[in-house]
Parts: structure tokens; C-alpha cells; sequence
């Protein structure tokens, strides 16, 4: 089975200050890994995706995150936040035993990111 | 072009009841699934189609379930309504399936069970 763990509920940084969201993830494959920010009363948007190709990946707006196999880890960083990244950000993991997608997004439990001034 | 797009955004509903929500996937995507959002649960996955056909199933009790029509917009059922399925309910359209192609997300309906 696949999981992914947000060691955070909620973090709180001021403006222009580093942003740091932790995940860690189980998978007995090498799986797909995604980062999905959600604003209030929206859907979800797509942040970034790793599959494989590099362990640094860029994403929208300024963030990437860095996939460590070794310490099962997919942090989300972003050098400085602005007040727009206020929001709930969710670390999520797909993939199957053959290392294809099963086409089911398994998200944690989300971060409260919030961005004082 | 247009996004994906769920119907009705807010329902109000009896226990006991059903309800159907509907989901129009982005033009030429073929997969369609279907996440609960709840505040104590998170996201959890109910279920995926692809072509009319439900490729994966989550864990849900069998009084939630969906289908997908040729031309490729979805809707989901709730049958027998508990409070307890009261939700925000999203809806996500890929190309070839969520994981394997990116995954556009809805806005959801937010269904109240009273």
C-alpha cells in the first residue's frame, strides 16, 4: 500500500521568509509524487510532479520540491512566501506495483500554510 | 479552455435521501474520478473511470457509486443518505488517468446532509 505523512498541520512564516513543507512517503514501488495546493472555496491545483526523471523539480509560482529516496522524502520549498501562498497544500502519492499508475491520488492529511505580514 | 466543471455547487439534503452530482470533465480527457474531502477523513479516493469503464474503486460503502457516459462526463451517486456523507465532493479529469497524466481538479459540490 501507498501512503504519504504531512509532518505538519499547520505553518506559519512571514512575508519573504523561506517556506519549508515536510513529507514523507511509503511505497514499495517507486511512485509518483505530487504536490497540490488548494485556496480556499477553489479545486486543487498542481503545484509540481516527480516521476523519475530528476530529485529536483520545479513547480509554479516559485516552489520545487526535492525527492529523497533514502530518507523517503518529498519536502515542498519555496526561497520566499508571499501573501498569495497563504493556503492548505497537500503532499500526494500514485503509483502501482508494476510502477505504472493505479490512476488513484493518495493525499495526506494537508499543511495550513499561513503567511503573516 | 474550459476547466472541469460540477454540478450543483451546494445541495442540501434529508438523510435517507439520494443525490446524484454531476462532473464535465475538460474536452478530450477520458478520466474521471471522484474524491470525498471531509475535515476528519482528508481527500479520500472513491473511484475511477475510464471510457465508460471503472477502472479502480476505493473504500467506500456500495451506497456510492458512479458511471461515465460516452462522452465522457461522469456522475455519482449517494444512495440512502447518512449524515456522515456530508462533504465537499471533487471531481478529476486527466487524459489517460490521475498519476499517469496531470489531474484537473473541480471546484466540487459541497453536499449537507441534515
Amino acid at each position: 500500500a501507498q501512503s504519504v505523512t504531512q509532518l505538519d498541520s499547520h505553518v506559519s512564516v512571514s512575508e519573504g521568509t523561506p517556506v519549508l513543507l515536510r513529507c514523507n512517503y511509503s511505497s514499495s514501488y517507486s511512485p509518483s509524487l505530487f504536490w497540490y495546493v488548494q485556496h480556499p472555496n477553489k479545486g486543487l491545483q498542481l503545484l509540481l510532479k516527480y516521476t523519475s526523471a530528476a530529485t529536483l523539480v520545479k513547480g509554479i509560482n516559485g516552489f520545487e520540491a526535492e525527492f529523497k529516496k533514502s530518507e523517503t522524502s518529498f519536502h515542498l520549498t519555496k526561497p520566499s512566501a508571499h501573501m498569495s501562498d497563504a493556503a492548505e497544500y497537500f503532499c500526494v502519492v500514485s503509483g502501482s506495483r508494476s510502477g505504472g499508475s493505479n490512476y488513484k491520488l493518495t493525499f495526506g492529511k494537508g499543511t495550513l500554510l499561513t503567511v503573516n505580514p | 479552455k474550459a476547466g472541469v466543471t460540477q454540478t450543483p455547487r451546494y445541495l442540501i439534503k434529508t438523510r435517507g435521501q439520494q443525490v446524484t452530482l454531476s462532473c464535465s470533465p475538460i474536452s478530450g480527457h477520458r478520466s474521471v474520478s471522484w474524491y470525498q474531502q471531509t475535515p476528519g477523513q482528508g481527500l479520500q479516493f472513491l473511484f475511477e473511470y475510464f471510457s465508460e469503464t471503472q477502472r479502480n474503486k476505493g473504500n467506500f460503502p456500495g451506497r456510492f457509486s458512479g458511471r461515465q457516459f460516452s462522452n465522457s462526463r461522469s456522475e455519482m451517486n449517494v444512495s440512502t443518505l447518512e449524515l456522515g456523507d456530508s462533504a465537499l465532493y471533487l471531481c478529476a479529469s486527466s487524459y489517460r488517468g490521475a498519476g499517469d497524466t496531470e489531474a484537473f481538479f473541480g471546484q466540487g459540490t459541497r453536499l449537507t446532509v441534515v
